[in-house]
């Protein structure tokens, strides 16, 4: 079975400050890895994913993620931030053609003025 | 395409009493997922179909949980002889495929009182 640990459970940062969000799993075959965002009373949105390829990966927003398999890392980085990326973050693993994704538990960021 | 759609948004209900959510995926995806999120937490497995077939089930559905997606369209999740633990947030998603990432609905906010 798949894990994800989201090692931070809230994150303050300054409005155009950088951010970087961290994300581990645990799994004994290849994972897909995604990054989900939640504004308030919304569904999740898709941010980016890993599949294959490329460790480093662009996604919507201005954000991008790196997979480090030696690590088992998936972390999300922002160059600089908005009011507007204020929500929450979900990273997911699941099996590579799997059928299911696990969720991590979430990291809360709050974008200051 | 609307996307994927939840009905209700939100649910108030007695104890005890039985809800059931609808969810409308994207016309032409032929998985569909159900997921629960509860405060602070990170969305939670609950079962997938592909087209009208229930796939998996995850151990957390007790027996008062059902689902069901006839003629792999809709799908509906009932919930009978509610108790208070399971307040929280019902999300469904859809996808054509692992690689795709999932598309989210808004999700049924359910309250027990």
């Amino acid at each position: 079975a798949q894990s994800v640990t989201q090692l931070d459970s809230q994150v303050p940062v300054f409005e155009e400050a950088p951010v970087e969000l961290r994300c581990n799993y645990s799994s004994s075959v290849s994972v897909y890895l995604f990054w989900y965002v939640q504004y308030p009373n919304q569904g999740l949105q898709l941010l980016l994913k890993y599949l294959s390829g490329s460790t480093l990966v662009k996604g919507i927003n201005g954000f991008e993620a790196e997979f480090n398999k030696s690590q088992t890392s998936f972390h999300l980085r922002k160059p600089s931030v908005h009011i507007s990326d204020t929500a929450e973050y979900f990273c997911a693993v699941s099996k590579a053609a799997g059928n299911k994704l696990t969720f991590g538990g979430g990291t809360r960021v709050l974008v200051k003025p | 395409d609307t996307g994927v759609s939840q009905d209700p948004r939100h649910k108030i209900t007695k104890r005890g009493q039985n809800v059931t959510f609808r969810c409308d995926p994207i016309s032409e995806h032929n998985r569909l997922y159900w997921y629960r999120q509860t405060l602070g937490q990170g969305p939670e497995f609950l079962t997938y179909f592909q087209n009208e077939a229930q796939l998996e089930k995850s151990r957390l559905l007790s027996d008062r949980f059902s689902a069901e997606r006839p003629k792999g369209s809709f799908s509906t999740l009932e919930i009978q002889r509610t108790e208070q633990g399971d307040s929280a947030m019902y999300l469904c998603a859809s996808s054509v495929d692992t690689d795709s990432g999932y598309t989210f609905g808004s999700g049924t906010r359910l309250t027990v009182v």
